[in-house]
């Protein structure tokens, strides 16, 4: 059953505290992408990667770290450096140069406690 | 970067009413443009798209439209139902990156 996994689906973390949140694709995708939500908010990207071992930055990097070891995993570090990060999170994939359909996986909620 | 923008924030419409949602997008380099439908704490999914190279496409109730020179598409939703009943972004992908609308809540009332 092909698509994005990600996990926890709800995560509980303390000021200070670094967090990291996975994502795995089975879907062969080379591209992937990191989005936060917030209520009445659009998708606003925070980092996404073309092809293994290159990532570049979005809109709203400041404050998270991801790494691309693996052709199907982008996780998502949220550290202790970002200021508000209660939000929604989604990882989303895609077949890059065809301008294509983003997958979504079903989302993290993160909330600082 | 690019700059896309959504109205209305809200729309409410009786059931078996048309439903028209608006986006502008700044650059014109954007060649494709979905439209995605996100029911309350469930993913965004897909529902229609268009590329830059065409007007208009439809499919059942739901269609788009796309003005290249304008830089304005819209989504048109007709004989409303209460399951159609979510929130609603449209996108503009340039080189593979997909910039979002702000959304908008569709409540069709019964």
């Amino acid at each position: 059953d092909g698509g994005i996994t990600q996990s926890p689906k709800y995560l509980f973390r303390k000021e200070g505290q670094n967090v990291t949140l996975s994502c795995e694709q089975n879907l062969n995708h080379d591209a992937m992408y990191w989005y936060r939500q917030d209520p009445g908010q659009g998708l606003r990207l925070i980092y996404y990667s073309q092809i293994v071992n290159d990532f570049q930055k979005g809109d709203i990097a400041e404050g998270y770290s991801v790494s691309r070891e693996k052709k199907e995993s982008f996780p998502l570090t949220v550290t202790s450096a970002q200021k508000n990060p209660t939000a929604f999170y989604l990882c989303a994939s895609s077949v890059p140069g065809r301008a294509g359909e983003l997958f979504f996986g079903e989302g993290s909620r993160l909330t600082v406690l | 970067g690019e700059n896309v923008e959504q109205h209305p924030s809200t729309l409410s419409v009786q059931e078996g009413d048309s439903a028209v949602i608006k986006c502008t997008y700044s650059d014109s380099a954007s060649n494709y443009f979905p439209w995605y439908k996100q029911e309350l704490g469930k993913r965004p999914q897909l529902i229609i798209d268009i590329r830059s190279n065409v007007g208009e496409k439809k499919d059942q109730r739901i269609a788009v439209t796309l003005n290249k020179t304008a830089k304005h598409f819209s989504l048109h939703i007709t004989e409303t139902q209460p399951e159609d009943s979510a929130v609603y972004f449209c996108a503009a992908s340039i080189f593979n990156k997909f910039y979002f609308g702000s959304g908008t809540k569709l409540n069709v009332k019964p």
